[in-house]
């Protein structure tokens, strides 16, 4: 089935580093790519998504592409800041397994020290 | 209001205790979903809803038990529960249409059973 591998967290990082979190994934068809960011003691909320190769999703910062070749989707932002710190998620949508169906990675959780 | 609802926030049960939690999303969307997030495991998915029909229950236990009155309501009735499923459960919902799958969620209710 389908399956969605991020990097382990946690990542800790410094106000205005440069951040990457790797996602790679595995699709019976062709996938639309998520990343969905919660907040501590929130829900999970939309960060970006790309929906077919070579799309860029964009959002507060945060980048990603959607690399077919390579099977990525790794999130980039230049410069993080504190309000940043939370847990990300990769995730995807394949209508080959049911356009209802979110596959998840396990979250990698980014902590940002001033 | 506006999103996805959730109530109650947090909630101490026994095990013997029968509750329930309660979701509503104020999105105009066809499909409604029931998630478990627990402490170092990926998101899983318990239950999906689409036009008010049950289209997947991954073998979730029988202690769990859904209900979807309307496009816009849904709940999750709890008896009989072990610590074990002490959790975040996370209500989600979607338009359903071909293509991508674009979720929304609720803030969630923090279980706990003692």
């Amino acid at each position: 089935g389908d399956s969605v591998t991020q990097m382990e967290g946690p990542v800790t990082l410094s106000e205005e580093a440069f951040l990457t979190i790797n996602c790679t994934y595995t699709a019976t068809g062709y996938p639309s790519l998520f990343w969905y960011v919660q907040y501590p003691g929130e829900g999970l909320q939309l960060l970006l998504k790309a929906t077919k190769a070579d799309d860029k999703g964009s959002n507060k910062g945060f980048e990603a592409t959607y690399r077919k070749e390579t099977t990525s989707f790794h999130l980039e932002k230049g410069s993080v800041q504190v309000s940043d710190s939370a847990v990300y998620f990769c995730a995807l949508s394949d209508e080959a397994q049911g356009a209802q169906k979110l596959v998840f990675g396990q979250g990698t959780r980014l902590t940002i020290n001033p | 209001e506006t999103g996805v609802t959730q109530t109650p926030r947090h909630l101490v049960m026994g095990m013997t205790n029968k509750k329930s939690l309660k979701c509503e999303q104020h999105l105009g969307h066809n499909a409604m979903y029931w998630y478990k997030q627990s402490a170092k495991k990926p998101l899983e998915l318990m239950f999906v809803y689409n036009f008010k029909e049950q289209t997947e229950n991954n073998s979730v236990p029988s202690r769990f038990s859904p209900e979807c009155p309307n496009s816009s309501h849904l709940f999750l009735h709890l008896h009989t529960l072990q610590p074990e499923d002490s959790a975040l459960y996370l209500c989600a919902s979607s338009q359903v249409t071909t293509g991508h799958n674009e979720q929304f969620f609720g803030p969630g209710t923090r279980l706990t059973v003692l």
